[in-house]
Formats: C-alpha cells, sequence, structure tokens
C-alpha cells in the first residue's frame, strides 16, 4: 500500500535562517505531488505542484521555492524565512486520471 | 479560476442532529468533487469523492454528498451524527485535468454528546 511520510512533524525557525521540509511517498511510481499551506479559517492553499521530476509548477509567488530531485521525493525550501512563512505545511500525492490526493501528517513550522 | 465556497464556518449540533453542510463551486468546465475532514491531531483523510455518474456519492462513516450541477453545489449530508464526526470538514474541487485542488475554507463542526 502508499504512504507518505513529511518531516519534521514541527520546526522552529528564527527569522532569516533557511528551511528544508522533507516529503516521501512510498508504494508507487511517478506520483503527482503537492505541497499546501493551512492557516486556520483560510483552507489549504495549493503552493506547488509536480508531475514529475524536476517540474515544479508554483501556484503563488512568495519567499518559498519546490524540488523534486527523485521521483517520490518532494522537497518546500526556503533560503531565509520570514515572519509570515509561520504555518502548517501539507504535503499531498496522487496518481493521475481522476484519483483523489492523499495527504501526510504535516508540519507546523513557527518563525521566531 | 475555479474557487470554492463553504457557507459556515462553525457548526455546532447534538448527538442524532442531522447535517447539511453547504459547498458551492465556481467554475465552468468539468469538475470532480471531494470533502476532506481533518479530525482533532490528524491528518486530512478523504470522506468522498465524485467523479461522474450517480450525482448522490456514499463516503465512510455514513456520510453521503449531492452534486447538483445546476446549482454547482456539492452539500455534504448525514442523518445523525455522533460526537465522533466532531472535526473540520473541507469541500475541494478539482477543475479539469490539471490535477490541482482548490479548497474551501473549512467548516468546524461540533458535535455535543
Amino acid at each position: 500500500s502508499q504512504t507518505i511520510h513529511q518531516w519534521p512533524a514541527t520546526l522552529v525557525q528564527p527569522v532569516g535562517s533557511p528551511l528544508s521540509l522533507e516529503c516521501t511517498v512510498e508504494g508507487t511510481s511517478n506520483p503527482n505531488l503537492y505541497w499546501y499551506r493551512q492557516a486556520a479559517g483560510r483552507g489549504l492553499q495549493l503552493l506547488f505542484y509536480s508531475v514529475g521530476i524536476g517540474q515544479i509548477s508554483s501556484e503563488v509567488p512568495q519567499n518559498l521555492s519546490a524540488s523534486r530531485p527523485q521521483d517520490r521525493q518532494f522537497i518546500l525550501s526556503s533560503k531565509k524565512l520570514l515572519l509570515s512563512d509561520s504555518g502548517f505545511y501539507l504535503c499531498a500525492w496522487s496518481v493521475p486520471n481522476n484519483q483523489p490526493q492523499h495527504f501526510g501528517d504535516g508540519t507546523r513550522l513557527s518563525i521566531l | 479560476a475555479q474557487s470554492v465556497s463553504q457557507h459556515n464556518h462553525h457548526v455546532i449540533l447534538s448527538e442524532a442532529a442531522s447535517l447539511e453542510l453547504g459547498c458551492n463551486y465556481s467554475y465552468g468546465g468539468t469538475v470532480n468533487l471531494f470533502w476532506y475532514v481533518q479530525y482533532p491531531g490528524q491528518h486530512l483523510q478523504l470522506l468522498l469523492k465524485y467523479f461522474s455518474g450517480d450525482p448522490l456519492v456514499k463516503g465512510i462513516k455514513g456520510f453521503e454528498a449531492e452534486f447538483i450541477k445546476s446549482k454547482f453545489s456539492f452539500n455534504l449530508r448525514k442523518p445523525s451524527v455522533q460526537w465522533s464526526d466532531t472535526a473540520e470538514y473541507f469541500c475541494a474541487v478539482e477543475g479539469g485535468s490539471n490535477y490541482k485542488l482548490t479548497f474551501g475554507k473549512g467548516t468546524l463542526l461540533t458535535v455535543n454528546p
């Protein structure tokens, strides 16, 4: 069966520090991969999605970037974190052709 | 661009009451529709989905949703809620074949025992 792993579960970082959140999927090949940010009362906002290695689409211009160095690995990064980057970040995967997305447990990011 | 509107921010019910959570979307073409649920302290889980066919879809835990194309709606229903249904519920739309989900802002459901 397929599983998705996100880490770390929580992270506290100072303003201006770099960021790397990792997401990996097991049990499937060539999944679509997604990064979302969830804010209270605002639902989930799609940040990036990828349909293949090295293929990244950005939905919202901001201080973050994403990379997909391997088929089942999706990384969310920042060179210098801002206070506004605080939030709950979710990774998700799906297979093409009318299949739902499945979500990881999320990373709670606090910027001090 | 597609958008999703969930009418209620917070719904409070007593056990055994009936539930209906509203969801409306805006998108002119073919859509796939989803309801996700997030129980306290847990990850987001798929509750049910609609891709095509019978507009009344049944999901897990006794939930169902009806797709009414003319109203651009996909309301979630349950005849009798339980305390364990306390969670946040998200409606989501995938328009066309772009694989991108647009979520509503969520409805927090509190069921009192």
